[in-house]
């Protein structure tokens, strides 16, 4: 149970382009989705928190209009990553939490997506 | 700011022995915390929770502590097997259901 599968898990395309990276809960409801970052040998570094049919919280530093989060539904959410530049390259994981009563939801990690922008 | 550290080289075993991963954290006091497991290009996958009025807790072959006056946390891999190499991190909360990662710490086990 708590699967997450995150699409797709590879992207290379040109500056500028924007790019969509989906996020859904296979067979658990998820209140909230979390999009994080990570570089090579560095942890994961939270970007925004999404909370179904509401606004995402962004972190300190990332910009909303440049990852723009849409959390439509309960198993789906959406980054999209605008006019991409090659400093925007990275690995860019989703985690889901169910939605259970209380603060401790393990999170359920996607298999991340490798985005490359030449 | 907000630390978390987690030894950045690599630990080597042999296979069979206690494979013992330290996590230490400074600047405030998580509710709870909680350890992931993460493979080459994969996401992380959950292991472990306790809480901060938990001295410890296990499952299986696994076994967390938490010593909330030292802000650390100790994971234990006990008859480890070469299987269980991979990164494991470290996340203790910062707030409802969110979560700050250590960069994790490499753990080989050899044959």
């Amino acid at each position: 149970g708590a699967v997450v599968s995150q699409h797709p898990s590879r992207v290379i395309c040109k500056s500028g382009t924007s790019v969509k990276i989906e996020c859904r809960s296979l067979d658990f409801q998820a209140t909230t989705m979390f999009w994080y970052r990570q570089f090579p040998k560095q942890s994961l570094m939270l970007m925004a928190t999404s909370n179904e049919g509401s606004k995402a919280t962004y972190e300190q530093g990332v910009e909303k209009d440049k990852f723009l989060i849409n959390h439509a539904s309960l198993t789906l959410s959406t980054l999209t990553v605008t006019s991409a530049h090659p400093e925007d390259s990275s690995f860019y994981i989703c985690s889901a939490s169910s939605s259970g009563t209380g603060a401790e939801q393990p999170q359920h990690f996607g298999d991340g997506t490798r985005l490359s922008i030449l | 700011s907000q630390k978390i550290e987690q030894n950045s080289e690599a630990l080597n075993i042999q296979e069979g022995k206690t494979a013992t991963l330290t996590c230490n954290y400074t600047n405030y006091s998580p509710a709870y915390l909680q350890w992931y497991r993460q493979d080459p290009g994969r996401g992380p996958v959950f292991l472990l929770l306790i809480r901060e009025n938990e001295k410890e807790k296990r499952k299986e072959r696994l076994k967390v502590t938490f010593d909330t006056t030292l802000k650390q946390s100790l994971f234990h891999i006990t008859a480890s097997q070469p299987a269980d190499s991979a990164t494991y991190l470290c996340a203790p909360n910062t707030g409802f259901q969110k979560l700050v990662f250590g960069t994790g710490t490499r753990l080989l086990v050899s044959p």
